[in-house]
């Protein structure tokens, strides 16, 4: 069972225009979400994150929007650049409360493309 | 400034032949250790994690093994490798998971 869902494989944008990534999620316990970027043969790298308190957070081109009611998320970016892509991996966390529950949940990715 | 190395950065293996695939962590103390896989066309699929040393949890029934012999080494191992270890592994740290992890450059691994 999926608790985390990207439900678009990919995504292709032209160059100045807005990429929105979208992420959904089944766990009401999740209270902390990130996004991930990651480039082919490297690790992940954060790019941002929102808590569940809030309901959107901006970190320049980036923002992420929280509906907690409609347990979704995304990602904007704007204006998108060719540097942008890669796959964006959307991960969610529940307070630990023993074992893994504090660990991040993933999704399966969406790979973004700017053409320029 | 915490660090982490994560070797070889690829790697070609026969079917059959063992595994160890290594990483460590620098600037911290008592990390939260996990090791993951990307498989082609699929997700992060978290393999082990570890809270502390000789303290692992597997969360994928499979073909291999992990290891924490000291605080900052996390070990990824394999008896005799399939096909089907193929894949982009990846070793990541935390102190405090809920908030997210640092991941190394990755490993891929090709058995042929």
């Amino acid at each position: 069972d999926q608790q985390v869902k990207q439900n678009s494989p990919s995504l292709s944008v032209q160059e100045g225009r807005i990429s929105i990534l979208n992420c959904d999620y089944t766990n009401s316990m999740f209270d902390y979400f990130l996004w991930y970027k990651k480039y082919p043969a490297e690790g992940p790298t954060f790019l941002i994150s929102i808590s569940s308190i809030k309901d959107k957070n901006e970190d320049g081109r980036f923002t992420v929007f929280l509906n907690k009611s409609a347990k979704h998320l995304s990602l904007h970016i704007v204006p998108s650049q060719p540097g942008d892509s890669a796959v964006y991996f959307c991960a969610a966390s529940a307070k630990n409360t023993g074992g893994s529950q504090g660990n991040l949940i993933f999704g399966k990715g969406t790979k973004l493309s700017v053409k320029p | 400034s915490q660090t982490i190395h994560q070797w070889p950065a690829t790697l070609v293996q026969p079917v059959g032949s063992p595994l160890s695939l290594e990483c460590t962590v620098e600037g911290t103390s008592n990390p939260n250790l996990y090791w993951y896989r990307q498989a082609a066309g699929r997700g992060l699929q978290l393999l082990f994690y570890s809270i502390g040393i000789d303290q692992i949890s597997s969360e994928v029934p499979q073909n291999l093994s992990a290891s924490r012999p000291q605080d900052r080494q996390f070990i990824l191992s394999s008896k005799k490798l399939l096909l089907s270890d193929s894949g982009f592994y990846l070793c990541a740290w935390s102190v405090s998971p809920h908030y997210g992890y640092t991941f190394g450059s990755g490993t891929r691994l090709t058995v042929v």
